[in-house]
């Protein structure tokens, strides 16, 4: 299976700042990566689909860029609600695998 | 609106079996794979299987293969998870979801395998 490999596990930011997560395939997976954003006690959300297209109705302070085995989420400026924790997953080839996932915490 | 909910979760004894389904409504289910993607208790995502929209092409993650049986009843919009021979480490918050395409998610249920 191919590995989803997230760096850092987790990050103390503050309101504003921009935040940049990675996310590393063990293998070539062209652009078939999404990101997920999840809250606690919630279902996670899709905000980038195909590594960089921007979800309906996601803002566009999120932004993902990639291809092959390396892939970036940014979060332009961090706003409050965006505190959260963020998954990376392949739909390349199954079984499907998502990263360790990217805890977001307030500074 | 759109919405899928998970039911038939609970506690089951290690070695036990359980039935989840997803009721399915506010989309034509019938046009849509399925996966059910599940979370143990303050850890990640973990996908764990896959059935397309006429239930002829179906994935397993290999931590449930052979153990666990996604199946459909598209007449019912139904979908399903039948999960036999459960360990602890199968405890977890089960969603059935259409992600990516489109982005659709229950809101989960929870399993918990324990004497």
């Amino acid at each position: 299976a191919i590995q989803m490999t997230q760096s850092p596990s987790s990050l103390s930011a503050s309101v504003g700042d921009r935040v940049t997560i990675a996310c590393r395939a063990s293998q070539g997976i062209r652009n078939d990566l999404g990101w997920y954003q999840q809250k606690p006690g919630k279902a996670p959300k899709l905000l980038i689909y195909a590594a960089s297209d921007l979800q309906s109705g996601i803002p566009s302070r999120f932004s993902g860029s990639g291809s092959g085995t390396d892939f970036t989420l940014t979060i332009s400026s961090l706003q409050p609600e965006d505190f959260a924790t963020y998954y990376c997953l392949q739909d390349y080839i199954y079984p499907w695998t998502f990263g360790q996932g990217t805890k977001v915490e307030i500074k | 609106q759109v919405q899928l909910v998970e039911s038939g979760g609970g506690l089951v004894k290690p070695g036990g079996s359980l039935r989840l389904s997803c009721a399915a409504s506010g989309f034509t289910f019938s046009n849509y794979y399925m996966s059910w993607i599940r979370q143990a208790p303050g850890k990640g995502l973990e996908w764990v299987a896959y059935i397309n929209s006429r239930a002829t092409t179906i994935y397993y993650a290999d931590s449930v293969k052979g153990r666990f049986t996604v199946s459909r009843d598209n007449a019912r919009n139904s979908l399903y998870l039948q999960m036999h021979s459960l360990r602890a480490e199968d405890t977890a918050v089960y969603y059935c979801a259409t992600t990516p395409t489109p982005d659709y998610w229950g809101q989960g249920t929870l399993v918990t395998v324990s004497s």
